[in-house]
């Protein structure tokens, strides 16, 4: 069975500085994907960033940046520069081939002016 | 349509009727899935198809729990005899095929479903 696990539920952190939101996860599985999603107040589950399991560097997208550690089974979530709009529930997914996704609990961010 | 678009947006019910939620998915894609979101807490998976046959239901809760695709698009929940156990945003994805589509899955806006 695949588990994701976020051990941060509440984060905080000023405008402009940077936090990590860090999840880590469990599967038996060699390919997979796993993913951050943002859900604001308005339910829409936003991709803010992906990585594919094969893939050793990692995947960056503007002000998110991820560092997997395939071996430790860790992907953590960094936001820099942050911004008001980053304010949002972050989950963190997981998803093998054929299969579907495993999300962890969540955690919430708050960006404080 | 552009997105995965998910009907009603919001529906209150009275506790024993029964309710359906539509969801509408990317034009192509193949793959559908179904989540359930409780207050504060991450999706919860209720059932994955491919086409139109469902390849995982290990999600459903029980057998008031209901979903078909008969057309490999639209798909529709169905629960029967409502508990107020069952509130919660219901949540719809839908991807392509394959393992490159699994990087392509889109979520709809959820339906937010109230049992009085």
């Amino acid at each position: 069975a695949q588990t994701v696990t976020q051990s941060q539920p509440e984060m905080s952190v000023q405008e402009a500085e940077t936090v990590t939101l860090s999840c880590t996860y469990d599967t038996s599985e060699n390919n997979y994907y796993l993913f951050w999603y943002k859900q604001p107040p308005s339910r829409q589950m936003i991709l803010v960033i992906r990585q594919e399991a094969y893939k050793q560097q990692n995947a960056t997208e503007n002000r998110f940046s991820v560092n997997f550690q395939k071996a430790a089974k860790s992907f953590s979530l960094k936001i820099s520069d942050s911004q008001l709009g980053d304010t949002a529930m972050y989950f963190c997914a997981l998803i093998n081939y054929g299969q579907n996704f495993v999300f962890g609990p969540g955690t919430r961010l708050s960006v404080l002016p | 349509g552009a997105g995965v678009s998910q009907t009603p947006s919001n529906k209150v019910t009275e506790k024993g009727k029964y309710v359906e939620l539509r969801c509408d998915p990317i034009s192509g894609h193949t793959a559908l899935y179904w989540y359930r979101q409780s207050l504060g807490q991450g999706p919860e998976f209720l059932i994955y198809f491919q086409g139109t046959g469902a390849a995982d239901d290990s999600g459903l809760p029980n057998d008031r729990f209901f979903a078909v695709r008969p057309e490999g698009s639209v798909s529709t929940l169905k629960i029967q005899r409502t508990e107020r156990g069952d509130s919660a945003v219901y949540l719809c994805a839908s991807s392509p095929s394959g393992m490159e589509g699994m990087a392509e899955a889109f979520f709809g806006q959820g339906t937010r479903l109230t049992v009085v």
